[in-house]
C-alpha cells in the first residue's frame, strides 16, 4: 500500500477564488488520481496524472477549472479554480502503487466548502 | 459500458446483528476486478478487497465475508457481529484490464450503514 496526505484537510473558501491541493506520497508511484465527491455522493474521477505528461481529464472536466500538477513521482496538486458553491465537495487524491489494475489507496480528502 | 448498483441506499442494524450489503456489477469484459472500500465519517476512503474475475472463492478476513458470485454479477459484504464502528458507507467498485494503459474504477453508489448501540 501508499500512505498519502493532503493538504489542506478542510477550508472554507469565497466564491470566485482558487485553491489549490497538495497530495503527497511516501513513494513513487507513476500513477496518481484525483476525484471528487459532492454530498452524498460517489466518487468521480476528474483526471489521471502521470508524471512526465499532461493529465488526462474525465468527461465534464477541463483544465481551466482543474489545473493539476505533476512534478515529481511522489506528488501532484489540484486547483479548484473560479470556485462556485457547487464546487463544495470532499477532493481526494489516490494513487495505484503498481499501476496498471493495482488497487487504488486513498488520500484523507480535502474538505472544501465555496461560500 | 461498466456499472456498478448498490441497492440499498442506507441500512440501520442493532449492534451484533449481521449485515450483508449487495453490490451488483455490469461488464462486458471477461477480466475485470471488484473492489470494496469503507468511508467512516471522517471521509477517508479505506481498501478493503480486492477481487479479480477468474477468482470466486469466497473470503473471510476477520468479521468481514465477501461472497462473489460471477453467474449473478454479484460481490456481496457481509459483516457478522456488527460493531458501532462498523458504521460508514461503504462503496463497491469496478475496474476492467485495459492491457496497455489504466482502466479507471467504477464506483457505486455507497452504501450507508449505522450500527446502532
Amino acid at each position: 500500500s501508499a500512505v498519502i496526505s493532503q493538504k489542506p484537510s478542510r477550508d472554507i473558501c469565497q466564491r470566485g477564488t482558487s485553491l489549490t491541493i497538495q497530495c503527497q506520497v511516501d513513494s513513487q508511484v507513476t500513477m496518481m488520481f484525483w476525484y471528487r465527491q459532492q454530498p452524498g455522493q460517489s466518487l468521480t474521477l476528474i483526471a489521471t496524472a502521470n508524471q512526465g505528461s499532461e493529465a488526462t481529464y474525465e468527461s465534464g472536466f477541463v483544465i481551466d477549472k482543474f489545473p493539476i500538477s505533476r512534478p515529481n513521482l511522489t506528488f501532484s496538486t489540484l486547483t479548484v479554480s473560479n470556485m462556485s458553491p457547487e464546487d463544495s465537495s470532499i477532493y481526494l487524491c489516490s494513487v495505484a502503487p503498481s499501476g496498471g489494475t493495482d488497487t487504488q489507496y486513498f488520500g484523507p480528502g480535502t474538505r472544501l466548502t465555496v461560500l | 459500458a461498466q456499472k456498478v448498483t448498490q441497492a440499498q441506499t442506507e441500512i440501520s442494524v442493532v449492534e451484533k446483528e449481521d449485515v450483508t450489503l449487495d453490490c451488483v456489477y455490469e461488464t462486458r469484459d471477461t477480466t475485470y476486478y471488484l473492489f470494496w472500500y469503507k468511508q467512516p465519517p471522517s471521509g477517508e476512503l479505506v481498501f478493503l478487497i480486492r477481487r479479480n474475475s477468474f477468482d470466486e472463492q469466497n473470503e473471510i478476513s476477520g468479521r468481514y465475508s465477501w461472497n462473489f458470485q460471477k453467474s449473478t454479477s454479484s460481490f456481496n459484504f457481509t459483516i457478522t457481529a456488527s460493531q458501532v464502528v462498523d458504521s460508514a458507507v461503504y462503496f463497491c467498485a469496478l475496474s476492467g484490464d485495459m492491457k496497455t494503459s489504466y482502466d479507471k474504477v467504477i464506483f457505486g453508489p455507497g452504501t450507508s450503514l449505522s450500527v446502532i448501540p
